[in-house]
């Protein structure tokens, strides 16, 4: 069965600073893997998505991803952190090949220091 | 376009009520789903549709109903609500790729249950 793991539930950084949000999964066949941003009060919002092909995946907002498959892992960067990136950021994994289902992670909330 | 409408907004209910979430999409996405966020879960996967007349249970669909008249709305019926049922209600509709495409979430609704 697949399984998201985001290490770290509350991230904290300066402006102006990396931001590095690390996900790792678990999958039995090749997966595809999603970034989702939740701002306050707000639903999801999909940042980034990889399904095949470049393992560097760009988002909006500057965000970009990297799949690495001997790793298991899919964090998510931003070379230069702003205020209006304090979020919650959720990394999601599809099911088996071909099921429209996603599992979702636990979450990182994302606080940026002025 | 309105995207996906959620309503309410909030709910207070008592234990054994029982009442609708309503979801509408004007996108003409094939898929819709519900999901429930929970403090340190994430998002869990309630009850998703790939078409109208079509449902099917996600990861927690125990105590919840769904039906799929019309390619637009997807209502969620909690038929004696609990307070473990106290939780934000997330709808989310996609294209034909279901989850694997860009999700839509609505709002939210926040729902108590004493």
């Amino acid at each position: 069965a697949q399984s998201v793991t985001q290490l770290g539930s509350h991230v904290s950084v300066s402006e102006g600073a990396l931001v590095l949000l690390r996900c790792n999964y678990s999958s039995s066949v090749p997966p595809y893997l999603f970034w989702y941003v939740q701002y306050p009060n707000q639903g999801l919002q999909l940042l980034l998505k990889y399904t095949t092909g470049a393992t560097l995946v760009k988002g909006i907002n500057g965000f970009e991803a990297e799949f690495k498959k001997s790793e298991t892992s899919f964090h998510l960067t931003k070379p230069s952190a702003h205020m209006s990136d304090a979020a919650e950021y959720f990394c999601a994994v599809s099911d088996d090949f071909g099921n429209e289902k996603l599992t979702f992670g636990t979450g990182t909330r994302l606080t940026i220091i002025p | 376009n309105a995207g996906v409408t959620q309503t309410p907004k909030f709910q207070v209910l008592k234990t054994g009520q029982s009442m609708t979430l309503q979801c509408a999409q004007d996108m003409n996405h094939e898929y819709m789903s519900w999901y429930r966020q929970d403090p340190g879960m994430g998002l869990r996967l309630i009850h998703y549709s790939v078409g109208a007349g079509i449902t099917d249970q996600g990861e927690v669909p125990n105590g919840y109903n769904v039906s799929r008249s019309t390619t637009e709305d997807f209502p969620l019926r909690l038929l004696s609500a609990a307070p473990s049922q106290t939780s934000v209600y997330f709808c989310a509709s996609s294209d034909f790729q279901g989850a694997l495409d860009e999700q839509y979430f609505g709002p939210g609704t926040r729902l108590t249950v004493t």
